[in-house]
Parts: structure tokens; sequence; C-alpha cells
């Protein structure tokens, strides 16, 4: 069974950089698929945010590009989010996903996790 | 704004069929897989239906997705209480190249 569980601060402040690590278990990322990053504002809809594969290929959201990187450490089977210079429009639920690319469909997804931004 | 429309609401009694719309371009749904997601209040979005009309093992055969052009719809039938959710679309924009989701759907079922 796929699991994806996202882990980083809950609270950042303006100007600063957002940070968070999904773990991945049962199933390795050099396996295939690529991975990302799905948002979602308080009481809005989803936002993709960006996706990067094994070999370190990534795609990302043009209206976040200049403030987003996406990377990803095989050896520990975890891909991490980096969003810079945030304000409190990127207070959001944050999810980590499979799939992101949506050939098949985003298939297994993280919890999610809260990163409010605020001094 | 959404790369992908969807309408705010739909609602239908138990046991109703109801269909959500989504509308993109040739960018997008005009080249593209459409997959849809079920969100419950306060939990993960769940794959509902990938590659336009296929169901991900453990879905009811009540839910159902066909696209046509640059529209996708998804279908839901024998509706139920607990099939009150957001729904949202989702494709892949060649011209982006990033993906994207429709704004969701709020389904309540009367």
């Amino acid at each position: 069974q796929v699991q994806l569980q996202e882990s980083g601060p809950g609270l950042v402040k303006p100007s600063e950089t957002l940070s968070l690590t999904c773990g991945v278990s049962g199933y390795s990322i050099s396996s295939g698929y690529y991975w990302g990053w799905i948002r979602q504002p308080p009481g809005k809809g989803l936002e993709w945010i960006g996706s990067i594969y094994h070999s370190g290929s990534t795609y990302y959201n043009p209206s976040l590009k200049s403030r987003v990187t996406i990377s990803v450490d095989t050896s520990k089977n975890q891909f991490s989010l980096e969003l810079s210079s945030v304000t409190a429009a990127d207070t959001a639920v944050y999810y980590c996903a499979r799939g992101v690319t949506m050939v098949r469909g985003v298939d297994y997804w993280g919890q999610g996790t809260l990163v409010t931004v605020s001094s | 704004q959404s790369v992908l429309t969807q309408p705010p609401s739909v609602s239908a009694a138990p046991g109703q069929k109801v269909t959500i719309s989504c509308s993109g371009s040739s960018s997008n749904i005009g080249n593209n897989y459409v997959s849809w997601y079920q969100q419950l209040p306060g939990t993960a979005p769940k794959l509902l239906i990938y590659e336009d009309n296929k169901r991900p093992s453990g879905i009811p055969d009540r839910f159902s997705g066909s696209r046509s052009g640059t529209s996708a719809t998804l279908g839901i039938t024998g509706l139920q209480t607990g099939d009150e959710a957001d729904y949202y679309c989702g494709t892949w924009d060649s011209s982006l190249s990033a993906g994207g989701f429709g704004g969701g759907t709020k389904l309540t079922v009367l």
C-alpha cells in the first residue's frame, strides 16, 4: 500500500521560505511516476504546484515558478517543496501526491498539512 | 483562476442522477486525459475517474466519466447522502506544461 506523509513547519513568517518534505512508503520513487505538490487555501479549490520525476525532471505552475523548487532524494525515498517569499496568500493545506502529471490521475495523496503564513 | 471551469454547485434527490461538467480548451481537455476527484469535508481528495472514464479499484460503477472535445462530464447515479462532497476535474495543460484543476463543484443530496 502506497503511503505519503507530509512534514514541516505549520507556521511560516511572511517573506520567508516554506519548506515541506513528503516521505513515501510502499513504493520506490525510483520505480516511476511523477510526484509533486498540490495545495488548497482554506475554503477554496485545488491548486497544482509542481511535479518531479526521480531523474530530477520538473514541471512547475507558471504562476508560482519564480518561487518554487521541488527536489527529490531517492536514497531517502522522499521529495521536498520550497516556496520562497511567502505571503498570507500562500496559507493553505499542502498535499503531496503521486501521479501529478495526471496521465493516470493523481492516485495517492498524503493527508495534507496546513501551513499558515503569519507573523 | 482555475484552468478548467466547473459549476459551483449541483443538487439532486437521493436515488436520482446528477452530472457535473468540466470545460477547458484544446491545450488541456482537448488533448489530454481527464480525471475526477471526490473530496469529503476535512479529507484529502480521492481519485474517482482516470483516463476520462476508467474507475480505480473500489470505486462503484455509479460513478462514470466521459470526454468530448474540450469538455468532460462526471455522472453519478443512485445518489446517496454519502455522496455529498466537493468534486474536482483535473488534467494536463500542454501549453502551460502544468497540471490544472477545475474550481470544484459542491454536490448536495437533498
